[in-house]
């Protein structure tokens, strides 16, 4: 049973337009949550997280939005770039502490010049 | 850069040969994991280890075993492999359970293995 689900596998927006990419989980232990970005034969690179305790975390372009009744996320990118297409993992965990992660399958990226 | 280095980065081999990836780190981090990747799966976890000699499963273990004899290396094992564990692997570290970093992972480029 996934725990982590990313169910749109794609999304293709306009370069400068808002990119949203959701993320829905199943598990309630999970506490924290994380998303990656992967390019091409690289690993993937830590993007941005939240912790439980709140419901939104900025940095810089990127926002991330934490529902957790609705046992929703979702990353906001604005604006977005070309540059910006990747695959985006989403994770969870259920502590801080405890860094095994649990990935969604990903979502791929394409921002539009 | 949190120096990790994977190897080998691709690696061809036959049904029922044993193969060895090596994950190498240099700055002393106490935890590491092997993942693999898929399409349609996403990032599945395989093993992990919190410190020298201390390992564990996770959630797609069956066939595969590690070793963590000194902090820097964490080795997985595909004791016979088969065509099922065609795959990219990635190892990562976590910087530890507190502070700046804590709860994330930093991940190295990736073993792509090949199982005919």
């Amino acid at each position: 049973d996934q725990q982590v689900k990313q169910n749109s596998p794609s999304l293709s927006v306009q370069e400068g337009r808002i990119s949203i990419l959701n993320c829905d989980y199943t598990n309630s232990m999970f506490d924290y949550f994380l998303w990656y970005k992967k390019y091409p034969a690289e690993g993937p690179t830590f993007l941005i997280s939240i912790s439980s305790i709140k419901d939104k975390n900025e940095d810089g372009r990127f926002t991330v939005f934490l529902n957790k009744s609705a046992k929703h996320l979702s990353l906001h990118i604005v604006p977005s770039q070309p540059g910006d297409s990747a695959v985006y993992f989403c994770a969870a965990s259920e502590t801080r502490a405890n860094s095994k992660l649990t990935f969604g399958k990903g979502i791929t990226l394409s921002v539009r010049p | 850069d949190a120096g990790i280095t994977q190897s080998p980065r691709h690696k061809v081999t036959e049904t029922g040969t044993p193969v060895t990836l090596r994950c190498h780190q240099t700055e002393n981090h106490r935890y590491m994991y092997w993942y693999r990747q898929d399409p349609g799966h996403g990032l599945r976890l395989i093993h992990y280890s919190y410190g020298v000699k201390d390992t564990d499963k996770g959630e797609v273990s069956d066939g595969y075993s590690v070793s963590r004899s000194k902090t820097e290396d964490f080795l997985l094992t595909l004791e016979s492999a088969t065509s099922s564990q065609t795959s990219v692997y990635f190892c990562a570290i976590s910087l530890g359970t507190s502070g700046r970093g804590a709860g994330e992972l930093f991940f190295g480029e990736g073993s792509r293995l090949t199982v005919l």
